[in-house]
């Protein structure tokens, strides 16, 4: 399968710990993109990166939140101090600007559940 | 006012019926529309892009687009049992980028459902 892949697809933490979540993008895709999920919502836009760079965050990207992208291959989004609010699906796309459209392929998902 | 807005639903039709989703959005920028569908707990599911005002078929599906009225649907037709999720649609300013403009706009979704 060479779809975009998550890990872990489920993670319950306490409150206050850390968690950090890993994305491994379509191969040749450039692109990455983070969003996040809450029930009854539609994704909302976290931060992307093109190859290795960080090029835009979200105002719902507060400071406990850091993404990283090492190489321009697989990127990690890493929550510390968790809150109760965290809890929602972490969606990760990817998509390539080599062709002329630019569409975003998600993975499965992370649910994040914070008690 | 949300920028995109869509009726979550739920909508409850009979199998083989053509369903109609719909979505409006404020931003005159967004130039680029998408549809995703959507299985419980599962990733959005790209079916539909388009960049132009009209419509776009593939199988049975056909998004249509009216940038005059900033209005966009998706028609399924000979809906079937496995079509029942939610559908998303999503757009963004591309290829205009920067100001946060990278990423999609989602609208809430609309859950679906196919009656057998």
């Amino acid at each position: 399968d060479t779809g975009v892949s998550q890990n872990p697809r489920h993670k319950i933490t306490k409150r206050g710990q850390n968690v950090t979540f890993r994305c491994d993008p379509i191969s040749e895709h450039n692109r990455l993109y983070w969003y996040r999920q809450t029930l009854g919502q539609g994704p909302e836009f976290l931060t992307y990166f093109q190859n290795e760079a960080q090029l835009e965050k979200s105002r719902l990207l507060s400071d406990r939140f850091s993404a990283e992208r090492p190489k321009g291959s697989f990127s990690t989004l890493e929550i510390q101090r968790t809150e109760q609010g965290d809890s929602a699906m972490y969606l990760c796309a990817s998509s390539t600007r080599d062709r002329v459209s630019d569409e975003q392929y998600f993975g499965p998902g992370t649910r994040l559940t914070v008690t | 006012q949300k920028e995109v807005e869509q009726d979550p639903g739920p909508l409850s039709v009979p199998e083989g019926a053509i369903v109609s989703l719909n979505c409006t959005y404020s931003n005159s920028a967004f130039q680029y529309f998408m549809w995703y569908r959507q299985y419980s707990r599962k990733g959005p599911e790209l079916l539909m892009y388009t960049y132009s005002s009209g419509n776009k078929e593939d199988g049975r599906f056909t998004a249509q687009v009216d940038k005059s009225s900033k209005y966009i649907s998706l028609f399924i037709r000979d809906s079937q049992p496995s079509d029942s999720a939610t559908y998303l649609c999503a757009m963004s300013p591309y290829p205009y980028s920067g100001g946060g403009a990278d990423g999609l706009t989602f609208g809430k979704g609309t859950h679906l459902i196919i009656q057998p």
